[in-house]
């Protein structure tokens, strides 16, 4: 069965600085989707960021980028200049992409950011 | 667009006590739908998923059940509620093919 790993269960990071929120995986499949969400204090799920496995390029959304390592079954999100708004809490998540969908997701890292 | 409405927003049951909780999405068909249960501060437990009208996927056995009546509207019940069954429920929906899923603003359930 696949696993998301997510180490940190807390992490901070000063206004404006960078942050990097780690994710690791286990599968045997070759061909699979990566994710991370993020649930505000509101607690609206928003996915934040999409990642073919197939594709080498990592993905880049705005302030937010991946650093996907597909041998190691890494997959990290890197906030570039944090703003208040990005305090949430982020969940990795994996999906073969397959007819039922369905993600496993990690236990979720809690962002503060501090102003 | 597509969009995903989730009521009620918030409940509270004493236990023994039945739940509907509702799920309904615009703007697509023929989604995947999927119920999830998240504690406070933890992760998301799957419930159930359905890949088609009157096809439902258990993941966790337990006082829960789920219908889905119409393409695009999801029902978690429960015919007597346990204590046990407070917590916050995510409903969402994902594309055929990708995986990415959209959620619903939830429902936070207090049994008493």
């Amino acid at each position: 069965a696949q696993t998301v790993t997510q180490s940190q269960p807390e992490m901070s990071v000063q206004e404006a600085e960078t942050v990097t929120l780690s994710c690791t995986y286990d599968t045997s499949e070759s061909d699979y989707y990566l994710f991370w969400y993020k649930q505000p204090p509101s607690r609206q799920m928003i996915l934040v960021i999409r990642q073919e496995a197939y594709k080498q390029q990592n993905a880049t959304e705005n302030r937010f980028s991946v650093n996907f390592q597909k041998a190691a079954k890494s997959f990290s999100l890197k906030i570039s200049d944090s703003q208040l708004g990005d305090a949430a809490m982020y969940f990795c998540a994996y999906s073969k992409g397959t007819h039922a969908g369905k993600s496993t997701f990690g236990d979720g890292t809690t962002l503060t950011v501090k102003p | 667009s597509q969009t995903i409405h989730q009521w009620p927003a918030t409940l509270v049951q004493p236990v023994g006590s039945p739940l509907s909780l509702e799920c309904t999405v615009e703007g697509t068909s023929n989604p995947n739908l999927y119920w999830y249960r998240q504690a406070a501060g933890r992760g998301l437990q799957l419930l159930f998923y359905s890949v088609g009208i009157g096809q439902i996927s258990s993941e966790v056995p337990q006082n829960l059940s789920a219908s889905r009546p119409q393409d695009r509207q999801f029902i978690l019940s429960s015919k007597k509620l346990l204590l046990s069954d407070s917590g916050f429920y995510l409903c969402a929906w994902s594309p055929r093919v990708g995986g990415e899923q959209f959620f619903g603003p939830g429902t936070r359930l207090t049994v008493l």
